[in-house]
């Protein structure tokens, strides 16, 4: 089993570029998560999805825009990256009140 | 206040000692609790589900307060390997979804 799969797992970006972070799960969960952590701060919750088609702001979405067209993605994107975006991003799924599944993780660095 | 808090640490410990954690949350509507283990540069897998009635998993037992709005986790006999960071989830469900807030972690290094 996949369960929970991040790409990239690393990536350096310029000061204004774009990207887009893919998270994909094979468990048919309907909860998805964007989570960024830093030093000192823990997990941060960015944005979330309830279900295919619906999204909605977490605690830090400025900056991020998500999109969950299939049940099975949620894609998390950065239009103009800043150096303050840089961190270590975990997607996240579960199903119902049941324990999260995490992907690996992406390292992101904004220069 | 933050909605989940935890000691930030770091406990330091000798091999074989126990060590507990706790960890407080502010919304008394949460729903559902958890121990996460973290090791570095890793992402969070679950360690336990934290129950009412608490509950035990080999080496390692869950309490849950939810009069004084706090859950624990109990190590005994340490090893090395146990050294991550462990972090507290909580659970509610609010208009927009279910909710995962997590506390910044604890972190535990064990020593010979």
């Amino acid at each position: 089993n996949a369960g929970v799969t991040q790409t990239p797992k690393f990536r350096v970006l310029k000061t204004g570029q774009s990207m887009t972070l893919l998270c994909a799960q094979d468990m048919n969960h309907e909860y998805m998560y964007w989570y960024r952590q830093d030093p000192g701060m823990g997990l941060r919750l960015i944005h979330y999805s309830v279900g295919e088609g619906t999204t909605a702001k977490g605690e830090v979405p400025d900056g991020y825009n998500v999109s969950r067209l299939k049940k099975q993605n949620f894609l998390l994107g950065l239009e103009s990256a800043a150096p303050s975006q840089t961190s270590v991003y975990f997607c996240a799924s579960r199903q119902g009140a049941k324990e999260a599944f995490f992907g690996q993780g992406t390292r992101l660095t904004v220069v | 206040r933050k909605e989940v808090e935890q000691d930030p640490g770091p406990f330091n410990v000798p091999e074989g000692a126990t060590v507990a954690f706790n960890c407080t949350y502010s919304n008394s509507a949460s729903q559902s609790f958890f121990w996460y283990r973290q090791d570095c540069r890793k992402e969070p897998k679950l360690l336990m589900s934290v129950y009412s009635s608490g509950n035990e998993d080999g080496r390692f037992t869950a309490q849950l307060n939810r009069a004084s709005q706090y859950i624990s986790l109990l190590i005994r006999d340490s090893k090395l390997s146990d050294s991550a960071t462990y972090l507290c989830v909580v659970t509610k469900l609010t208009g927009g979804g279910n909710k995962l807030t997590f506390g910044t972690g604890t972190q535990l290094k064990v020593e010979l």
